[in-house]
Parts: C-alpha cells; sequence; structure tokens
C-alpha cells in the first residue's frame, strides 16, 4: 500500500510552458485534493474531486485544470506555467466526508 | 472561512510535554477542530481531530474549551522527531469534502 504518490518530485519550467503533475492514490479514496505551499505559508487548496468525474474549485484555481477520470488519479495541468507559480504541490486524498486527508509527499516546481 | 490563530513559534524539551494552543473564536457549532503536522520536507500528516469533548490517540491529546472558541493540542512527553509546523484547522465541508483551510501554524522547536 503505497498511500498518495506524486511524480515529478521536482520540475524547472520555463514562463509559457505547460506540464501535468502525476497524482495517484491505491486507497480506493473517494475524495481527492490538490494544494500548493509558498515559501513560508501554509497549504491553500487548489481543486478538489469528490469522485470520478466530478470536480470543482478550490481558493486559488487560477492557471490550472484539472480531470479525473479514475478514483485512484487525479492530475493536475499547468497551461502557460508563470513565475508566481513557482511553489510546492501536494495531493491529498480522503475517504468519507470529513475523514483524514492523507498527503502525498509533494512536487516542487520552479517558474523561470 | 472560520479562523484561527497560533503563536507563530514555540520551543520545548526533549521528553517533556508540550501544549500548542489555538484560539478559534468564530467557530461554527459544526465545525471540527482538526491538527495536522508538518517534518520538514515533508507533506503534512494527520494529528488528531475532535468536535466537543477532549480526544486522545497514540500521537497525542486534543483539549477542548467548553465554549469551543480554543483548544490545546497536547504531546505528552516530546522527541526530536515531533519538531515540525503544527496546524489547527476548522473543518470547511463543501459536498462532503473537507476544504481545510492553512493558517501559518506553529514551529516547534524540541531541544536536546
Amino acid at each position: 500500500n503505497a498511500g498518495v504518490t506524486q511524480t515529478p518530485k521536482f520540475r524547472i519550467l520555463k514562463i509559457g510552458q505547460s506540464m501535468t503533475l502525476q497524482c495517484t492514490q491505491d486507497m480506493n479514496h473517494n475524495y481527492m485534493y490538490w494544494y500548493r505551499q509558498d515559501p513560508g505559508m501554509g497549504l491553500k487548496l487548489i481543486y478538489y474531486s469528490v469522485g470520478a468525474g466530478i470536480t470543482d474549485k478550490g481558493e486559488v484555481p487560477n492557471g490550472y485544470n484539472v480531470s479525473r477520470s479514475t478514483t485512484e488519479d487525479f492530475p493536475l495541468r499547468l497551461e502557460l506555467a508563470a513565475p508566481s507559480q513557482t511553489s510546492v504541490y501536494f495531493c491529498a486524498s480522503s475517504y468519507p466526508p470529513g475523514g483524514t486527508q492523507y498527503f502525498g509527499p509533494g512536487t516542487r516546481l520552479t517558474v523561470l | 472561512d472560520a479562523k484561527t490563530t497560533q503563536p507563530n513559534s514555540m520551543e520545548s524539551n526533549e521528553e517533556e510535554p508540550v501544549h500548542l494552543p489555538c484560539n478559534h473564536s468564530t467557530i461554527s457549532g459544526t465545525d471540527y477542530i482538526h491538527w495536522y503536522r508538518q517534518l520538514p520536507s515533508q507533506g503534512p500528516e494527520y494529528v488528531i481531530h475532535g468536535l466537543t469533548s477532549n480526544v486522545n490517540n497514540r500521537m497525542a491529546s486534543l483539549a477542548i474549551a467548553e465554549d469551543r472558541k480554543s483548544s490545546t493540542l497536547i504531546l505528552h512527553r516530546a522527541t526530536l522527531r515531533d519538531a515540525a509546523v503544527y496546524y489547527c484547522i476548522l473543518s470547511d465541508s463543501i459536498q462532503g469534502a473537507q476544504k481545510l483551510v492553512f493558517g501559518q501554524g506553529t514551529r516547534l522547536t524540541i531541544n536536546p
């Protein structure tokens, strides 16, 4: 049971490039979340999903897109990378409504 | 979103108890109080949560004030591995998902 896995661990992008951050969980959790964490700050919710095919915006969704075609996977897409998107991105999952969230190890993204 | 207030930093000694305070004066009747912690270079991990009554688990205890406007996370015997940023969070459910709102947390330093 690997829990929540994220790839890649690190990535450097140039302004205007696009990329997809991958997130996979093997706990059969319905709920999945994407957060970003800027240096010295707490996490902010980008998008979340309550099940396959259902996603919704969090606090800071601009510049990002998500999809949820399976229970296991919840990729986060950056279409036109900007320096303001330099951050550490965490994916999380939980089972029942209000249940404990399990976080992945994070992806450190730098946009230059 | 309901807000929490925590001290920016605290320091304690190894093998001593640690009491981490959190104020949440605008808590609503249905809000749960969650505590997560984040070790250096890792994703957050769940510590404990509660609604009205004090709670205990293998990691910590949560003491909730009778009026629910404050709470205290208690680490009974701190170890060096407990050095982390501790976040006190009030739940904010949307469609059953827990939209956690992270503040800046309390950075706990443990002295050997």
